[in-house]
This record gives structure tokens, sequence and C-alpha cells, in this order.
């Protein structure tokens, strides 16, 4: 079964830090990984989408990569800003479900 | 841009009640999505459909009932509803090869 996990839960930062969220799978037979934000009472959005055969995708100021064989993936943002702020989900599509599963998220607040 | 439209944005039912949450999408994807999300539990899939004509179970469909009425619409339909189904439901869809999902707004719905 597949399984996601998302490290750290919970991270603070100061306004204009880069940081790195990461995200991990158990089953590395994966189609795809997305990065998604949530806002509180929101939806998601989806920030970036890597295809099994890419490495990375970039977006602005975010960056995310993926290594499959090891089944982990990272969310780079540069320059955080507080707008910034929201709960970030990896979701991993493929392998034995053939679904999309979630990671639990890490909730980011960047301090101005 | 509509993209995913859920209808209602919040509902309060008596347990016991039934009701049908709407979803459409006007970006002609073929497959389609109703998910759960509760605190420290993530999001959780009930029912999707891979294309139109079809549904399946996902990890949690006891409880619900799904019609996917054409390629536009989805609708999850709770018989009769119970405190344990007071959660946010999100509907998704994607294109032919998952080139990523589009979440809907969402619907907070309270069962008392």
């Amino acid at each position: 079964k597949q399984e996601v996990t998302q490290i750290p839960a919970a991270l603070s930062v100061p306004e204009g830090e880069n940081l790195v969220l990461n995200c991990s799978f158990t089953d590395s037979a994966i189609y795809n990984l997305q990065w998604f934000r949530q806002d509180p009472g929101k939806g998601l959005t989806s920030l970036l989408l890597i295809q099994s055969s890419q490495r990375e995708q970039t977006s602005g100021r975010l960056n995310a990569s993926l290594d499959k064989s090891s089944g982990r993936s990272t969310l780079y943002i540069a320059a955080s800003q507080p707008g910034d702020s929201a709960t970030y989900l990896c979701a991993v599509w493929g392998g034995a479900t053939n679904k999309l599963i979630f990671g639990t998220g890490t909730l980011l607040a960047v301090q101005p | 841009n509509a993209g995913v439209t859920q209808t209602p944005k919040f509902q309060v039912l008596k347990t016991g009640q039934s009701m049908t949450l709407q979803c459409a999408q006007d970006m002609n994807h073929n497959s389609m999505y109703w998910y759960r999300q509760d605190p420290g539990m993530g999001l959780r899939l009930i029912y999707y459909s891979a294309s139109e004509g079809t549904t399946d179970k996902g990890e949690v469909p006891n409880g619900y009932n799904v019609s996917r009425l054409n390629k536009r619409e989805f609708s999850l339909r709770l018989e009769s509803a119970a405190p344990s189904q007071t959660s946010v439901y999100f509907c998704a869809s994607t294109p032919v090869g998952n080139y990523g999902y589009t979440f809907g707004s969402g619907t907070r719905l309270t069962v008392v």
C-alpha cells in the first residue's frame, strides 16, 4: 500500500528565508507527483506536477525535484514571503493503487 | 475559467437526513473523484469515476453513493447522514493520462 509522508508537519520561518519541504513515498512505481497549496478553509491549488520521467519542475520561486528511485521529492521555496503561509500537500499517482494518494501536509508559517 | 464547481459550499444536516453534493467540471476531463478531508487524516478517496459510465470505490466508500451523470457531472449522495460524515468534501478531475488534478473549492458538511 502506497504511503506518503511529509516532514516536517509544521514549519515557521522568518520572511526572506529559503526553505525546503520534504515528501517521501513507499512505492516508487509512480506516474507523477503533484504539489498543492491549501489556504485555511479553501480548496487545493496545484503548484507543480512532475512526471515520473522528469527530475524537476520550476514555477517562479518554487522548484520541485523528484528522485523516484529513492521515493523522495522536495519543494524548494526561495525568498519566502508571508503570503506563502499555507499548508503544502504532496500527492503521488500510480503504483499499485493507480489513484492519487496524499501526504498529510506541511503547515508553513512565514513570519513578517 | 470555472474549472471544477461544487455546490453547496456549506450544509448542515440532521442525522438520518439525505443529501446530494454536486460537482461539475468544464475542462472536458475524463476522470472525476470525490475526497473527504478530516483533521489528522488528510485527504481520503471516497469514490472515483475513471470515465463516463464507470464508478469505483475508493478508500472510504461506506455510507456514500455516486452517479456519473455525464462527462461533466459527478454527484455524491449521502442516503442517511451520520455525525461521522462531518467533513470537508472535495471533488476533483483529471484529463486522459492524468496531467494533474484540478480540485473544486469544497463543501463543508456538518451532521448534527
